[in-house]
């Protein structure tokens, strides 16, 4: 009940196209969803975050798609720059109490130019 | 600049020598964690410490030891390291109120061999 499943483990984009990378959870309990990118030598780092009181937040070009009902939350990369080529990683935290952030198991991304 | 310092960035060990990797943050925070990354699996918890001389285990504390004397350190402790501890180790923080973005430190790379 405390995974975080997310998909898919490798994703190659073209230069301008649009990445989606998904996830998965079962706790309901859950009420704080990140998504951290990593580059390679490199700690994770913050990306954009959101609550589920709210369906979708954007900013520049990364969007955090929510659905509560169906406990899923999706990352959008829209004009996917060869930059943008990194490891994703979605988690999710319970406010609470430890608030342990439980993380999914990671997406590269692959940008062609 | 606001960071997390770990040390050392790579390391390789023989099995049963004791080994210590440090975390420092200069930030305040009173909330910090070790997690290990491995291929498939994301990022785990291994311990936590939520203040001073207050810290729990995560999902995978098993060969693992930590302490908190002060604020800013976290240092995890191999007692008697195996094979099965070759890993990429990240030390993170974060306030325990209002913001819940980790800051991660750059990581470790472990190899018990």
């Amino acid at each position: 009940q405390q995974q975080v499943k997310q998909s898919p483990q490798s994703l190659i984009v073209q230069k301008g196209g649009i990445s989606i990378i998904n996830c998965a959870y079962e706790n309901t309990a859950f009420d704080y969803f990140p998504w951290y990118q990593q580059f390679p030598g490199k700690g994770p780092a913050l990306l954009i975050a959101i609550r589920p009181d709210v369906s979708e937040k954007k900013e520049g070009r990364f969007t955090i798609s929510f659905n509560k009902s169906a406990k899923q939350f999706s990352l959008h990369i829209m004009d996917s720059q060869p930059g943008d080529s990194a490891t994703y990683f979605c988690a999710a935290s319970i406010s609470q109490g430890a608030q342990k952030l439980v993380f999914g198991q990671g997406t590269r991304l692959t940008i062609n130019p | 600049e606001a960071q997390v310092t770990q040390n050392p960035r790579y390391l390789i060990t023989v099995t049963g020598k004791k080994l210590t990797v440090t975390c420092s943050q200069n930030m305040n925070h009173e909330y910090m964690s070790w997690y290990r990354q491995d291929p498939g699996l994301g990022l785990r918890q291994i311990y936590y410490s939520m203040n001073v001389e207050v810290t729990d285990k995560g999902d995978v504390p098993e060969g693992y030891k930590v302490s908190r004397k002060e604020k800013r350190n976290f240092p995890l402790i191999l007692e008697s390291p195996s094979p099965n501890q070759t890993s990429l180790y990240f030390c993170a923080s974060r306030f325990l109120t209002g913001n819940y973005g980790y800051t991660f430190g750059s990581g470790t790379r472990l190899t018990v061999v």
